[in-house]
């Protein structure tokens, strides 16, 4: 069965820092790789996707991820953090019959 | 451009009384639909996806139910909470072409059981 693993359940970063938050995951075939991300009580926002093609993806906010199939691994970067980047980070993996599988999430804590 | 609504926003109810959540969506057509439960530090838990109108699978056999009776309105109902059924709830949306995996995500309804 399709799997993701977060490790890191909190990180703090400094702004103005670089971040790389990881993501694992376990599935068979190609898979459709996410992440969200959720401000305290809000739905979750799509960042990034990667179907296929190009390894690293760049999404909305300044964020980019790369897949890399020999570590099967997605982890989420960012140059720079902002303030406003302080949030809960969840990355998915495609499941098949249409539903995503989520990693129980990383709280990016920013301090100034 | 499509948007999808929950309400509630936010709910508090005694233990053993009825539930009901509703979401919507507008700007599409025959969305595939879903609702997750995300309870505090334990990530989202999918409980219900729905292809089509009186379509649910259930994930998580649980004290929750859930109805599908028009294309893009999605219910989940409770006879009788819980303490355990409080919780974040999350409804979601994805279309069943292209990019049929992507999910949206409606703002949530904050549910307490007291």
């Amino acid at each position: 069965a399709q799997s993701v693993t977060q490790p890191d359940i909190h990180i703090t970063v400094s702004e103005g820092a670089s971040l790389e938050l990881r993501c694992n995951y376990s599935y068979g075939a190609t898979p459709y790789l996410f992440w969200y991300v959720q401000s305290p009580g809000q739905g979750l926002q799509l960042l990034l996707k990667y179907f296929s093609g190009d390894t690293l993806v760049q999404g909305i906010k300044g964020f980019e991820a790369e897949f890399k199939r020999s570590q099967s691994s997605f982890n989420l970067r960012k140059p720079s953090v902002h303030w406003s980047d302080a949030a809960e980070y969840f990355c998915a993996v495609g499941a098949g019959g249409n539903k995503l599988v989520f990693g129980a999430g990383t709280i990016l804590r920013v301090k100034s | 451009s499509q948007t999808i609504h929950q309400w509630p926003a936010t709910l508090v109810q005694p233990v053993g009384s009825p539930l009901s959540l509703e979401c919507t969506v507008e700007g599409t057509s025959n969305p595939n639909l879903y609702w997750y439960r995300q309870a505090a530090g334990r990530g989202l838990q999918l409980l219900f996806y729905s292809v089509g109108i009186g379509q649910i699978s259930s994930e998580v056999p649980q004290n929750l139910s859930a109805s599908r009776p028009q294309d893009r309105q999605f219910i989940l109902s409770s006879k009788k909470l819980l303490l355990s059924d409080s919780g974040f709830y999350l409804c979601a949306w994805s279309g069943t072409s292209g990019s049929y995996l992507e999910q949206f995500f409606g703002p949530g309804t904050r549910l307490t059981v007291l």
